[in-house]
């Protein structure tokens, strides 16, 4: 079992880019949840997704979007960048929604 | 609404003493209650959880943790630090039904005297 998988490890971006993060859930499970980890803080939540549908939200503006595949698989994108969007960004997938949530290594995001 | 206090960004052990966490929460329903650790550049891995039943819980790597509704705390507790036990330590809340959204606190940085 691969775990939770998240692409790429690392990425730097200049500000105003737009830049997409990618995440497979553990085999056999059907949400995906993304997290921010700004340094030296606790991960934020940021939204789930379920069903291919986003049905949680956090406290991020709209330049965070998502999107989940059929497969499960999720995509996290962040608009017009700023500097204040660099973080490690966490995924973490469970089964339907109420299960122990699992967290991928995550992306580091720089913004520049 | 869920919210995580966890007081003392770094904390300072001795290889061999006891290691405390401190954890105070909020939470409108009745919740569950998670400690996960996290090693430099990697994701969040869960050392233990509480969600109903015995509430002392153990987990890996010799942690232990106790849920205490009247103080609305689950501190995390070990009796004898290792080395490899420096990390960072992250505790957890979301709700017993509804949602599998988690509330982190900030955190507690665990360096390890030898």
């Amino acid at each position: 079992d691969a775990g939770v998988t998240q692409s790429p490890t690392h990425l730097i971006k200049t500000r105003g880019q737009q830049v997409t993060l990618r995440c497979s859930p553990k085999s056999g499970h059907d949400t995906v949840s993304w997290y921010q980890q700004a340094l030296g803080q606790g991960p934020q939540f940021i939204f789930q997704y379920y069903e291919e549908e986003e049905r949680q939200r956090g406290n991020f503006p709209d330049r965070f979007s998502g999107h989940q595949f059929p497969n499960y698989s999720s995509e996290l994108n962040v608009n017009a960048l700023l500097l204040g969007d660099s973080a490690l960004y966490l995924c973490a997938s469970s089964l339907n929604r109420n299960t122990e949530a699992f967290f991928g290594q995550g992306t580091r995001l720089t913004v520049v | 609404a869920q919210s995580v206090t966890q007081l003392g960004s770094h904390v300072s052990v001795s290889e061999g003493a006891l290691v405390l966490l401190r954890c105070n929460y909020s939470s409108s329903v009745p919740p569950y209650l998670f400690w996960y650790v996290q090693y430099p550049n990697q994701g969040l891995q869960l050392l233990l959880k509480y969600t109903t039943g015995a509430t002392l819980v153990k987990g890996i790597n010799g942690f232990e943790a106790e849920f205490k509704k009247s103080e609305t705390s689950f501190h995390l507790t070990k009796p004898s630090a290792h080395m490899s036990d420096a990390a960072e330590y992250f505790c957890a809340v979301k709700p017993a039904r509804g949602n599998n959204r988690l509330a982190f606190g900030k955190g507690n940085q665990v360096v390890v005297i030898p």
